[in-house]
């Protein structure tokens, strides 16, 4: 099915630990994106690329990773977890212009213990 | 950057009782979008609507561009609208969407 896919869905890490939060696409959009919603709130961009090879930080990049070396895949990394990194992540997707709309993945729910 | 405000910040109804919710942005966007997210979490595209009225079925929305405002109205609500409606703005091509609080909806049956 076309979409965006993130994977995995649910994972517990210790502080410190590091791991990689996948995102693919088969849409060939150029955009992509990496969201956290936190409870009770909307959701905040931490990095994204508008094409591969091209990153850029969102508002909330510290502690957080990314490369695009495809236009389907966009992982985001993190570095050493932190219990504040506890939040569900959103991969998202769109065109450059974005008229068709974005394309969300199904959220990966993180808890740093 | 740019901030986006929606209100009210909750909503309960019963069903078949409609609504409107608003978004205020506070810089010229070329880019708005309204979005539901469902109780299990999926964000779902409802509109593209930088500005201009459009409708979907029960759902409609208007974008003054002008006045900085967006409106969502659902009309003879289910409680399958249930969920947080989610507006998001971009100011130009390059950047990203800014998302707003949401309103988080109840539908009562």
């Amino acid at each position: 099915n076309a979409g965006v896919t993130q994977t995995p869905k649910f994972q517990v890490l210790k502080t410190g630990q590091s791991m990689t939060l996948q995102c693919a696409q088969d849409m060939n959009h150029e955009y992509m994106s990496w969201y956290r919603q936190d409870p009770g709130m909307g959701l905040r961009l931490i990095h994204y690329s508008v094409g591969a090879g091209i990153t850029d930080q969102g508002e909330v990049p510290n502690g957080y990773n990314v490369s695009r070396s495809t236009t389907e895949d966009f992982p985001l990394r993190l570095l050493s977890a932190a219990p504040s990194q506890t939040s569900v992540y959103f991969c998202a997707s769109s065109t450059s212009q974005g008229r068709w709309g974005y394309t969300f993945g199904s959220g990966t729910r993180l808890t740093v213990v | 950057g740019i901030q986006v405000e929606q209100s009210p910040p909750d909503l309960i109804l019963q069903e078949g009782a409609n609504s409107t919710l608003r978004c205020n942005f506070s810089d010229s966007v070329n880019n708005l979008q309204w979005f539901h997210q469902n109780p299990w979490g999926q964000l779902i595209n409802l509109f593209y609507i930088p500005s201009g009225t459009k409708q979907n079925g029960r759902l409609s929305a208007t974008t003054v561009a002008t006045e900085r405002y967006s409106l969502l109205y659902i009309s003879s609500s289910q409680t399958t609208d249930s969920g947080v409606y989610f507006c998001a703005v971009r100011k130009n091509a390059g950047n990203m969407l800014t998302f707003g609080g949401g309103t988080r909806l109840m539908v009562k049956p």
